[in-house]
């Protein structure tokens, strides 16, 4: 199947800092991707789609100043977490749909703000 | 609105013995339905996928799953459970025809503990 890689898979950073995920669809292109949050046991949380070459979709009640999207091309969209807190420390995911409509996962990024 | 349920937390099997992992759904029309597994600090892995056809799907790992549309259930099955099979699963919901790329709607996901 196709492949989807994030960049880091693990990180810790200060309060205060930001944080940018990158999301890279590896052998196919992507004009869509999709990330997800995960918190400890629970399921996936749809934040935002992102488009390549236009503005995010954000779902509701997420910030879209605090998690910046970027779809600067076809195969790579970055998630930007500004003025990271604890309560943005969690599990984030993103997923590439192909062109046949089925969607491949990254293998997450674990964040962890102090 | 589209909602899927996974009834159960946490499923305990002992290995060799048939499992189940429950999943209901609601949502118009004829949905797509799918299962996926996620081993710790890990990803999402593809497990297999329900369209139309045959209501059992055969799917990665000797997985399977049965696509009932009365009871609007699509319920995840292996025959013969395996240590290696602890994880969590979850089911999602994607409903067709809406265009441009759907959005998967995720059930709360099963912790399947398979005990030697």
């Amino acid at each position: 199947g196709a492949v989807v890689s994030q960049h880091p898979s693990r990180v810790i950073c200060k309060s205060g800092t930001s944080v940018k995920i990158e999301c890279r669809s590896l052998d196919f292109q992507a004009t869509t991707m999709f990330w997800y949050r995960q918190f400890p046991k629970k399921s996936l949380m749809l934040m935002a789609t992102s488009n390549e070459g236009s503005k995010a979709t954000y779902e509701q009640g997420v910030e879209k100043d605090k998690f910046l999207i970027n779809h600067a091309s076809l195969t790579l969209s970055t998630l930007t977490v500004t003025s990271a807190h604890p309560e943005d420390s969690s599990f984030y995911i993103c997923s590439a749909p192909t062109s046949t409509n089925e969607q491949f996962f990254g293998p997450g990024t674990r964040l962890t703000v102090l | 609105a589209q909602s899927v349920a996974q009834p159960e937390d946490q499923v305990n099997v002992a290995e060799g013995n048939p499992l189940t992992v429950k999943c209901t759904y609601s949502v118009s029309g004829n949905p797509y339905l799918f299962w996926y597994v996620q081993y710790p600090n890990r990803g999402l892995q593809f497990l297999l996928k329900y369209i139309t056809g045959d209501n059992l799907v055969k799917g990665s790992y000797g997985f399977e799953a049965e696509f009932n549309k009365s009871q609007t259930s699509f319920h995840l099955k292996k025959p013969s459970a395996l240590v290696s099979d602890s994880a969590l699963y979850f089911c999602a919901v994607r409903r067709p025809f809406s265009g441009g790329y759907n959005k998967l709607i995720f059930g709360a996901g099963t912790r399947l503990a398979v005990h030697p």
